[in-house]
């Protein structure tokens, strides 16, 4: 299985609206809900965003949103805090999984 | 709460055997909703799934990694352990283990050990 791809880096301003892409295939992404999205900061290990395309963990707050349309998922995060700097990584479970390459998040 | 540990030499010479385990805490390995799951992630790159073990002792190894690669788990002591031979400098990595609650038909990592970054140096 080829990785996911997602954008190196985006950015935005605090309040702000940000949207983070993650492509593959019919035979992954496309043909399965079952899409997580992780939010890991410098030096800590990866923290459960969001799973099966939409779902938020209890704790993860409601600015945080998935979506999926055809090969395509994506992390919106609205009203951006400074706390949200971070990389964020998709993945998606097959039987086996496959992640995303990562994004960097700047908040400006 | 479950919380999961790593632990493990911190230096590897290549060619050889990397050994890790991950100690369970607040929950038993023995439940059938969960796979037990190694993923790792090489300095400064990103995310690669490694595999998983069930409680029945069945795995499941990333095909690219598979000849090197085994799992085990010793449930009288709530650990699960992972071996990677021959090993280079490419698996030279901070190793993570996590619940995988596929088995239970909710896929999601959670939750994450802390890491443990192990070099493969000579």
């Amino acid at each position: 299985q080829s990785a996911l791809t997602q954008p190196a880096s985006v950015s935005g301003s605090p309040g702000q609206s940000i949207t983070i892409s993650c492509t593959g295939t019919s035979s992954d992404v496309g043909g399965y809900n079952y899409v997580s999205w992780y939010q890991q900061h410098p030096g800590k290990a990866p923290k459960l965003m969001i799973y099966e395309v939409s779902n938020r963990p209890s704790g993860v707050p409601d600015r945080f949103s998935g979506s999926k349309s055809g090969n395509t998922a994506s992390l919106t995060i609205s009203g951006l805090q400074a706390e949200d700097e971070a990389d964020y990584y998709c993945s998606s479970y097959t039987g086996s999984w496959v992640f995303g390459g990562g994004t960097k998040l700047t908040v400006l | 709460q479950v919380q999961l540990q790593e632990s493990g030499p911190g230096l590897v010479k290549p060619s050889q055997t990397l050994s890790l385990t991950c100690t369970v805490s607040g929950g038993s390995l023995s439940s059938g909703d969960y796979y037990w799951t190694w993923i790792r992630q090489p300095p400064g790159k990103g995310l690669e799934w490694i595999g998983y073990i069930y409680y029945s002792g069945s795995t499941y190894y990333n095909p690219s990694l598979k000849s090197r690669v085994a799992i085990s788990l010793d449930t009288s002591k709530n650990q699960f352990s992972l071996k990677l031979s021959s090993v280079t400098a490419a698996d030279t990595a901070v190793y993570y283990c996590a619940r995988d609650w596929a088995a239970g038909g909710t896929p999601k990592f959670d939750p994450w050990g802390q890491g443990t970054l192990v070099t493969v140096s000579s």
